[in-house]
């Protein structure tokens, strides 16, 4: 278990619906990364919060958006959502230290069925 | 061309053996590389991290990293049935605007047999 958890587990929602999901970061930790996984690929890098701020993203449209909290949690919004939003969503805690060599741990996901 | 590329699988190796698992990667100035195991349905868990050229060990698992050929190998020795799980090369590519990211393989799929 790495400490990081994620609400909720699964989540069914119908498209032009809003969705937020919810990232607690492992203990000591004060980076969040948000990642999609489709069935068969790796994880797709969404963006990225420390210190509060959104600090890198990837090639997601602007009805992605997060938050970082003072306690470091975190939360991914998905605003008219498309079947193709149907993934898992993974959020992954790391401690910003040495660039380049930051691990990063993931939680257990959520599940998102988007009909 | 993919940025970080597996061979899909599966690998099917038989209880005891070593499994050898490859993947290559674009980005030459790409810093850190990362094995992450994923069984179905589960979230991916890491299991090595390797920043410099050559071998890192740890128990039945072997790193090994080349960035002359852009090249990052994971072998698992004494291979398990528990082994069987998709598993993700992950490397974080010269960091711009200051954040990191990874970068994933589709992952290579990997059944052990007893």
């Amino acid at each position: 278990e790495t400490g990081v958890t994620q609400s909720p587990t699964h989540l069914i929602k119908t498209r032009g619906q809003q969705v937020t999901l919810r990232c607690s970061s492992q203990s000591g930790h004060n980076t969040v990364s948000w990642y999609q996984q489709a069935l068969g690929q790796g994880p797709q890098f969404i963006f990225q919060y420390y210190r509060e701020e959104e600090n890198g993203r990837g090639n997601f449209p602007p009805r992605f958006s997060g938050l970082q909290f003072p306690n470091y949690s975190s939360e991914l919004n998905v605003n008219a959502l498309e079947l193709d939003d149907s993934a898992l969503y993974l959020c992954a805690s790391s401690q910003t230290r040495d660039r380049g060599k930051e691990t990063q741990y993931f939680g257990p996901g959520t599940r998102l069925l988007v009909l | 061309q993919k940025e970080v590329e597996q061979n899909s699988g599966p690998l099917s190796v038989p209880e005891g053996a070593i499994a050898s698992l490859n993947c290559t990667y674009s980005d030459r100035g790409s810093q850190s590389f990362f094995w992450y195991r994923q069984y179905s349905g589960k979230s991916p868990e890491l299991i090595m991290f390797i920043y410099s050229n050559g071998d890192k060990e740890d128990g039945r698992f072997t790193a090994q990293l080349n960035k002359a050929s852009q090249y990052v190998s994971l072998l698992i020795r004494d291979s398990q049935p528990s082994d069987s799980a998709t598993y993700l090369c992950a490397v974080n590519p010269l960091p711009s605007g200051g954040y990191n990211k990874l970068i994933f393989g589709a992952g290579t799929r990997l059944a052990v047999h007893p």
